[in-house]
C-alpha cells in the first residue's frame, strides 16, 4: 500500500532563506504528485502538479522536482517570506487507485 | 467564480444525531472526494466518486454515507454510528489527470 512521508515535520527559518521540503513515497507507480499549502483552519490550496513523465515544475518562487524511480519529490522555496508560513502537504495519485494519498505535512514558520 | 463550496463552515452535532455536510463544485469535474483531517494524522480518505450515481469507500468509511445524484454535488452524512466524528472535513474534486481542488472545509464538533 502506498505510503507518503514528509520530512521534517516542522521547520523554522529566518526571512530570506532558501529552503527545501522533502516528500517520499513507497510505490513509484504513480500518475502524478501534487504539492499543497494549508493555512490554519483553512482548506488546501494547490501549488504545483507534476505528472509522472515530468521532472520538475515551477511557479514563481516555488520549484518542485520529481524523481519517480527513487520515490522522492522536493519543494524548493526561494527567498522565503513570513507569508510563506503554513503547512505544506504533498500527495500522490498512484496507479492502484484514483484518490490522492497524503503525507502528514511540513509546518513551516518564517520569521521576519 | 469557479470552485468548490463547502457548507457549513462550522457544525455542531449532538450525540446520536445524523448530520450532513454539503459540497458543491462548478468545475465540471467528474471525480469528487471526502477527506477527514485530524491533528497529527494527515488527510484520510472517507469516500470518493468518479461518476454520477457511483461511489466507493475509502480507508475510513465506517459511520459515514454519501450520495452522488448530480455531478455538481457530493454530500457527506455523518451518522450516529461514527463514534468519534469531531474533525475537520475536506471535500475535493478533480477532472481527469489534472490537479485536485479543495473546498475550505467544515469543522464538525460533537457537543
Amino acid at each position: 500500500k502506498q505510503e507518503v512521508t514528509q520530512i521534517p515535520a516542522a521547520l523554522s527559518v529566518p526571512e530570506g532563506e532558501n529552503l527545501v521540503l522533502n516528500c517520499s513515497f513507497t510505490d513509484s507507480a504513480i500518475y502524478n504528485l501534487q504539492w499543497f499549502r494549508q493555512d490554519p483552519g483553512k482548506g488546501l490550496t494547490s501549488l504545483l502538479l507534476i505528472q509522472s513523465s515530468q521532472r520538475e515544475q515551477t511557479s514563481g518562487r516555488l520549484n518542485a522536482s520529481l524523481d519517480k524511480s527513487s520515490g522522492r519529490s522536493t519543494l524548493y522555496i526561494a527567498a522565503s517570506q513570513p507569508g510563506d508560513s503554513a503547512t505544506y502537504l504533498c500527495a500522490v495519485r498512484d496507479q492502484a487507485g484514483t484518490a490522492l494519498i497524503f503525507g502528514k505535512g511540513t509546518t513551516l514558520s518564517v520569521s521576519s | 467564480d469557479g470552485g468548490i463550496t463547502q457548507s457549513p463552515k462550522y457544525l455542531f452535532r449532538k450525540e446520536g444525531q445524523n448530520v450532513t455536510l454539503s459540497c458543491e463544485q462548478n468545475l465540471n469535474h467528474d471525480a469528487m472526494y471526502w477527506y477527514r483531517q485530524d491533528p497529527g494524522q494527515g488527510l484520510r480518505l472517507i469516500y470518493y466518486s468518479q461518476i454520477v450515481n457511483d461511489f466507493q469507500k475509502g480507508d475510513i468509511a465506517e459511520g459515514y454515507s454519501v450520495s452522488r445524484e448530480k455531478k455538481e454535488s457530493f454530500p457527506l452524512t455523518v451518522t450516529s454510528a461514527q463514534k468519534n466524528p469531531t474533525a475537520f472535513y475536506l471535500c475535493a474534486s478533480k477532472g481527469g489527470n489534472t490537479e485536485a481542488f479543495f473546498g475550505q472545509g467544515t469543522r464538525l464538533t460533537v457537543v
